[in-house]
């Protein structure tokens, strides 16, 4: 099946210590997107990618860093420095500009 | 600054009505206006995707429809259903980037 996957579903995170969020996508997709979504709110971009290699900030990149390092993976990691990284953080695939994003399930991170 | 804004923010409607969701935008250069799906503690799923020279987009029981004159779309839910239970999400497309509104909480009654 082709697909978006997220892991964990859920993630624990302790004070000063950083995680990583893993996306992988089997639709050999050259675009991959994070997006960070609280409740009431619309999502908004932390970070994308267009290709191998390469990636841009989105509107709230602070506190947050990216890999692709393959064209199947777009890992986000949640840094010390981000002070309210509890959120549902969905990320999306698609071929090319103007084309439909696919999502993956999410994954929920919450601050012990 | 590229803002989407969704009205109603919920609503709640008897199986059988139809019913229109409301998406307007503040800038009207749209590359493409696209309306996802969203069921609790899920990721979203494409409904609809309207390219800024289309005026309309129909699947089924939905119809979605764009004026960018005006900076509004709104997404036609016929003959709804309790399956239909969902929040609605308008996307709009500048550039690269997608900017998203807060979302439409529908609950239809059964």
């Amino acid at each position: 099946d082709g697909g978006i996957t997220q892991s964990p579903k859920y993630l624990f995170r302790k004070e000063g210590q950083n995680v990583t969020l893993s996306c992988e996508q089997n639709l050999n997709h050259d675009a991959m997107y994070w997006y960070r979504q609280d409740p009431g709110q619309g999502l908004r971009l932390i970070y994308y990618s267009q290709i191998v290699n390469d990636f841009q900030k989105g509107d709230i990149a602070e506190g947050y860093s990216v890999s692709r390092e393959k064209k199947e993976s777009f890992p986000l990691t949640v840094t010390s420095a981000q002070k309210n990284p509890t959120a549902f953080y969905l990320c999306a695939s698609r071929t090319g500009g103007g084309e439909t994003q696919y999502f993956g399930p999410g994954t929920r991170l919450l601050v012990l | 600054k590229q803002e989407v804004t969704q009205i109603p923010a919920a609503l709640s409607v008897p199986e059988g009505e139809n019913l229109v969701l409301n998406c307007s935008f503040t800038d009207s250069a749209i590359y493409n206006l696209q309306w996802f799906r969203q069921d609790p503690g899920k990721g979203l799923t494409s409904l609809l995707l309207i390219q800024s020279s289309q005026r309309e987009q129909t699947s089924g029981r939905l119809n979605a429809s764009l004026d960018k004159s005006s900076g509004r779309s709104t997404l036609y839910i016929a003959a709804s259903q309790p399956g239909d239970s969902a929040t609605y999400l308008c996307a709009v497309e500048y550039g690269n980037k997608l900017v998203f509104g807060a979302g439409t909480i529908l609950r239809v009654k059964s």
